[in-house]
């Protein structure tokens, strides 16, 4: 079964600094993932998905993943954040012979002015 | 309009009394899902439902029954509350292949058992 694993629980960053969150998972057989971000009070949006092809992947507001296969990588870049981006992060990961998304348990970003 | 729609935001009872929360999803999807995260930010999937048909069910109290009366609403059930239920549970929807598409959430309604 599919897992993945968010290597840290927070991350405090400087405003107009770049940022990475990190992401691993764990999985025998072809993989998708995804990156999901939850604003306070609020649900869950996707930022971005990889499901084949580039391994590169450009989401919303900014946000890029690569998704590295030998290394079951998964890690969300920003080159400058904003205060806005103060939000947790989610990383997932589904198997391309299972129904389900199985969540990380989410990086929070700290924006600090 | 919202367009995954869950009620009530909030919710506060004693333990031991059973209580239902509803979600509609204005989206014309054919999937619609719960989720539980709990304190630490941990999200679970509970149950999914496609076409008013159950498909995923995780290991699940069988106090808590989801019901979907048609393919735009799925409400949950939940007998005989815990403290351990408080959490916040999220209704999400999504449309073809359950692990491929993307996943559009509700605000959440925040469960506080005392």
């Amino acid at each position: 079964a599919q897992s993945v694993t968010q290597l840290d629980s927070q991350v405090p960053v400087f405003e107009e600094a770049p940022v990475e969150l990190r992401c691993n998972y764990s999985s025998s057989v072809s993989v998708y993932l995804f990156w999901y971000v939850q604003y306070p009070n609020q649900g869950l949006q996707l930022l971005l998905k990889y499901l084949s092809g580039s391994t590169l992947v450009k989401g919303i507001n900014g946000f890029e993943a690569e998704f590295n296969k030998s290394q079951t990588s998964f890690h969300l870049r920003k080159p400058s954040v904003h205060i806005s981006d103060t939000a947790e992060y989610f990383c997932a990961v589904s198997e391309n012979r299972d129904d389900k998304i199985i969540f990380g348990k989410g990086t929070r970003l700290h924006i600090l002015p | 309009d919202t367009a995954v729609s869950q009620t009530p935001k909030y919710l506060v009872t004693q333990m031991g009394n059973d209580k239902s929360i509803k979600c509609e999803q204005n989206l014309g999807h054919d999937t619609m899902y719960w989720y539980k995260q709990d304190s630490k930010k941990f999200l679970k999937i509970m149950f999914s439902y496609n076409n008013k048909e159950l498909i995923i069910n995780e290991t699940v109290p069988n106090r808590f029954s989801p019901k979907s009366p048609d393919k735009a609403h799925l409400n949950l059930h939940i007998n005989s509350l815990e403290l351990g239920d408080s959490a916040v549970y999220f209704c999400a929807s999504s449309q073809g292949a359950t692990n491929t598409g993307e996943l559009f959430f509700g605000e959440g309604s925040r469960l506080t058992v005392l």
